[in-house]
């Protein structure tokens, strides 16, 4: 079955501290597609990253960055230095190369970083 | 500027009371979605539409409704069979092979039935 954890509900940082936030995902298929998607307070989701399932080299951009791992099925996302335009909730998704059109989200990960 | 328009962004309804969500994009994509979200919980796929005057259910389309006439357009209405209507609705859009892109969202609808 498909299925995508976000273990972590809610974490409070001060500002310019680093933070990760876990991404565990479930799936049989052996090619997928892996998201994280920034929801601010505004209510739309921001695409953040994709990634493939071939592809398992880490991506930086900027103070973000992104570590997959499939002999661990994770995925997970860390803000260095975080800011407050950081706050946000913070969506991991995966989709199935047999049905791309269904996104599998995770329950999110509320960030709120203190000045 | 290319996006998806959702309106209203606040929505009330009686009880017993059909309402339609409107979503239009002018991204020219093909394949539109509309996921509901709750607190606490995931977003979940109501129905999705890959071509005009096509359209799939999702994983809880029951109580929903959709049509897709236009390209650019995919309203939801949320009928007085969904028992638990309060929520906030986030309509999507994306070229049709999402292999190698991602999609796009609007800024959302939040329905309250009161």
């Amino acid at each position: 079955a498909q299925k995508v954890t976000q273990a972590q509900t809610e974490i409070s940082v001060v500002e310019k501290e680093d933070v990760t936030l876990d991404c565990v995902y479930e799936t049989r298929d052996t090619t997928y597609y892996l998201f994280w998607y920034k929801q601010p307070p505004s209510g739309e989701l921001v695409f953040l990253i994709r990634r493939n399932s071939f592809d398992e080299q880490n991506e930086i951009s900027g103070r973000y960055s992104w570590n997959f791992q499939k002999s661990t099925s994770s995925f997970n996302f860390t803000i260095t230095a975080s800011q407050v335009v950081d706050s946000a909730v913070y969506f991991c998704a995966l989709s199935e190369a047999w049905n791309t059109d269904k996104l599998i989200f995770g329950t999110g990960t509320r960030l709120q970083v203190f000045p | 500027d290319g996006g998806i328009t959702q309106s209203p962004k606040y929505l009330f309804r009686k009880e017993g009371q059909n309402v339609t969500l409107s979503c239009e994009q002018n991204l020219n994509h093909d394949a539109m979605y509309w996921y509901r979200q709750d607190p606490g919980q995931g977003l979940r796929l109501i129905y999705y539409s890959q071509i005009v005057n096509d359209f799939q259910k999702g994983d809880i389309a029951e109580g929903y409704s959709v049509s897709r006439e236009k390209k650019e357009s995919f309203p939801l209405t949320v009928t007085s069979a969904q028992k638990n209507p309060t929520a906030f609705y986030l309509c999507a859009s994306s070229l049709q092979d999402r292999r190698d892109t991602e999609a796009f969202f609007g800024q959302g609808t939040r329905l309250t039935v009161v």
